[in-house]
């Protein structure tokens, strides 16, 4: 299987802040890498997919880039609602597999 | 909109079966792909399979013979079950809807989840 790894597992930032968060794959997994914000007792919601494509009604402030095993989610201002839990997932090979997730707090 | 709804027992013995169903509102069940997922307690994601709306499956390797899903477009839902479930299967389970956009999938629609306890 496809070993996801993300980075930082946590992290502490304050409203305004840049922050980035990495995932690098095992093995070539082309551009087929979303990123998923969670909130407790939420669900998941998509926020780039095609590692760089923002999802329709996705703030602007949110971007993705990458290819082949290295890959990166920026927030560029970090927003109060943005605090919460990030994976990745790639679905390029069986199993899919995701991120152990990044978790975003308050500084 | 597009509404995913879980449901099943949230309690479950040991070597008994897990089943839950996902039912889907705001839009027809074709032509889409449907995944569940899970999260154990303090742990990750975990994607257990899909089924595609024309009964199309995919699972991860790691549930062995143990799992199946099934889909009623009539109904507007799909379902999976575990067998033998184990304390190891405890976890919040989630269904999730994605689509293809060219060769992408999105993974765009999501339920809420699920907490399903595996105890005697």
């Amino acid at each position: 299987a496809t070993q996801m790894t993300q980075s930082p597992p946590s992290l502490s930032a304050s409203v305004g802040d840049r922050v980035t968060i990495t995932c690098r794959a095992s093995q070539d997994i082309s551009n087929d890498l979303g990123w998923y914000q969670h909130k407790p007792g939420k669900a998941p919601m998509l926020l780039i997919y095609a590692a760089s494509s923002l999802q329709s009604g996705v703030p602007s402030r949110f971007s993705g880039s990458g290819s082949g095993t290295d890959f990166t989610l920026t927030i560029s201002s970090l927003q109060p609602e943005d605090f919460a839990t990030y994976y990745c997932l790639q679905d390029y090979n069986y199993p899919w597999t995701f991120g152990q997730g990044t978790k975003v707090e308050i500084k | 909109q597009v509404q995913l709804q879980e449901s099943g027992p949230g309690l479950v013995k040991p070597s008994e079966t897990l089943s839950l169903t996902c039912t889907v509102s705001g839009a027809s069940i074709s032509p889409y792909y449907w995944s569940w997922i899970r999260q154990p307690p303090g742990k990750g994601l975990e994607w257990i399979g899909f089924i595609y709306a024309r009964g199309n499956t995919n699972y991860n390797p790691s549930f062995g013979s143990r799992l199946s899903m099934s889909i009623d477009t009539s109904k507007n839902h799909f379902s999976l079950k575990l067998t033998s479930v184990t304390a190891a299967d405890t976890a919040v389970y989630y269904c999730a809807r994605h689509q293809t956009t060219g060769r992408w999938l999105q993974w765009d629609y999501w339920g809420q989840g699920i907490l399903v306890t595996v105890s005697s």
